[in-house]
């Protein structure tokens, strides 16, 4: 079975840094990768998904995520934090002809420092 | 955009009562989700139906009933709630796709403490 590790549970960045939010997955195929995004009180976002193709996916909000096959990883990255970005994010794993099942990780609680 | 409505934002109910989370989509999904979102375990599947009067047990389905009448409504059933369903409860619709790589949408979540 697939599963979806995210290391970091709290991330504290300061507004303006870069950013990084780690994803591991295991899955023995290429499988389909998804970003969400939950703002405090809120449903999940969808940022951004790799299918296949081109490894580095471009998302909403200025977020991008890179799918490396060697790494197991696809890690989502943005250049500028805003505070706005403060947010749990989630990522996740679908498989083929898994259907309609995706798995995802614990999240990763990002706090933005002014 | 595509539309996923829950009944509830917070629900309060006691020990032993029977609880109805509902949840309607407007984009004639196939494909509709219960999960359930507590700190430190993510989303976990609790059912997920896939048509109108199908559906298949998650990764969490004990305590948990559902039904799916028409297509756009999927409702979660807690036949006798206990104080360990006291969480947040996200539904999710998506469109049929045998590659199982579409986009789940999700609704805004009920967040459900059970005395």
């Amino acid at each position: 079975a697939q599963s979806v590790t995210q290391p970091d549970i709290h991330i504290t960045v300061s507004e303006g840094a870069s950013l990084e939010l780690r994803c591991n997955y295991s899955y023995g195929a290429t499988p389909y990768l998804f970003w969400y995004v939950q703002s405090p009180g809120q449903g999940l976002q969808l940022l951004l998904k790799y299918f296949s193709g081109d490894t580095l996916v471009q998302g909403i909000k200025g977020f991008e995520a890179e799918f490396k096959r060697s790494q197991s990883s696809f890690n989502l990255r943005k250049p500028s934090v805003h505070w706005s970005d403060a947010a749990e994010y989630f990522c996740a794993v679908g498989i083929t002809g898994g259907g309609n099942k995706l798995t995802f990780g614990t999240g990763t609680q990002l706090k933005v420092e002014l | 955009d595509v539309k996923v409505t829950q009944s509830s934002r917070y629900l309060v109910k006691r020990t032993g009562e029977k609880v109805f989370l509902e949840c309607v989509q407007d984009m004639d999904h196939e494909n509709m989700f219960w999960y359930r979102q507590d700190p430190g375990l993510g989303l976990r599947l609790i059912y997920f139906s896939y048509d109108v009067k199908m559906k298949e047990k998650g990764d969490i389905p004990e305590g948990y009933s559902v039904s799916r009448e028409k297509k756009e409504r999927f409702s979660l059933i807690l036949e006798s709630a206990s104080t360990n369903q006291t969480s947040m409860y996200l539904c999710a619709s998506r469109p049929a796709d045998a590659l199982g790589a579409g986009t789940q949408y999700f609704g805004p979540g009920t967040r459900l403490l059970v005395l």
